[in-house]
C-alpha cells in the first residue's frame, strides 16, 4: 500500500509553453502533498507544501506565479510550470504524507523529468 | 543554523563488505529521522525511520540505523552490501512537527565494486 504516482514520467516542451504534472496518492487520502525539485547529482529541494482545499505554501525563493500548485482532492495535486524556460529543466518529485498511530511518513512519487528546449 | 549533514559525498565499497553512512543533524530538539534510497532517475524509497524508543532501528533490505543523541547522529549501516545497493542515500529530518516538512541532507552516492 501507500503508492504515489506521477504523470508524466518525462516531458519535453518548448520554451514559453506551460506543463502540468500530476501527483496522485493511489490507495490513501493525503491532506498534504509536497513538491520537490532535484538538480542532477544534488539533493531534493522543497518547493511547496500543498494542502487539500487551500492555497499552497511556497518556500522562500520559489515563484508562486511560475509554479502553480492545485490540490483539488485528497488524492490529487498538480504542479503547472508556466512559461517554461530552459532553466526550469529539472527532476520534479512529489510526495504525500500520512500520519497514523503516532507515526508519520512521506511517500514519494517516481518523479517527472522536465526538459525545456 | 538548523541542518542535516552527510559528510561523505561518495563512498565505494566492495560487494559483501560492511557499510556505514553518516548523518548528523543540528536541531534543538530530537527531530524525526529518516533514511531514503534513490536509484538513478527514480523517486525515493523509505529505508527506515526513528521517532522515539529503541535507538537501534531496523529497516528494509537489511539496513539498520542507530540514533545517538549525544552525537546528534543517525548513521545507516548494513553488514554485507549487495551490488543492487548501489544508489544515492539521503538522510532526512522533520524538525517542525507542526508542518511535516522534510529537510534532506546532501546525499551520499554508494558505488559497489565486485
Amino acid at each position: 500500500g501507500a503508492v504515489v504516482s506521477q504523470h508524466p514520467s518525462w516531458v519535453i516542451c518548448k520554451s514559453g509553453t506551460s506543463v502540468k504534472i500530476e501527483c496522485r496518492s493511489l490507495d490513501f487520502q493525503a491532506t498534504t502533498m509536497f513538491w520537490y525539485r532535484q538538480f542532477p547529482k544534488q539533493s531534493l529541494m522543497l518547493m511547496a507544501t500543498s494542502n487539500e482545499g487551500s492555497k499552497a505554501t511556497y518556500e522562500q525563493g520559489v515563484e508562486k506565479d511560475k509554479f502553480l500548485i492545485n490540490h483539488a482532492s485528497l488524492t490529487l495535486s498538480t504542479l503547472t510550470v508556466t512559461s517554461a524556460h530552459p532553466e526550469d529543466s529539472s527532476f520534479y518529485i512529489c510526495s504525500a504524507s500520512r500520519s497514523f498511530g503516532g507515526s508519520y511518513e512521506q511517500y514519494f512519487g517516481p518523479g517527472t523529468r522536465l526538459t525545456v528546449t | 543554523a538548523q541542518s542535516v549533514t552527510q559528510p561523505d559525498i561518495h563512498i565505494t565499497v566492495s560487494e559483501g563488505a560492511s557499510l556505514e553512512l553518516r548523518c548528523n543533524y543540528s536541531y534543538g530538539a530530537t527531530p524525526y529521522l529518516f533514511w531514503y534510497v534513490q536509484s538513478p532517475g527514480q523517486g525515493l524509497q523509505l529505508l527506515l525511520k526513528y521517532f522515539s524508543g529503541d535507538t537501534l532501528v531496523q529497516g528494509i533490505k537489511g539496513f539498520e540505523a542507530e540514533f545517538k543523541r549525544s552525537q546528534s547522529s543517525f548513521n545507516l549501516r548494513k553488514p554485507s552490501v549487495h551490488w543492487s545497493d548501489a544508489a544515492e542515500y539521503f538522510c532526512a529530518v522533520v524538525a517542525n512537527f507542526g508542518n511535516e516538512k522534510l529537510t534532506f541532507g546532501t546525499g551520499t552516492r554508494l558505488t559497489i565494486i565486485p
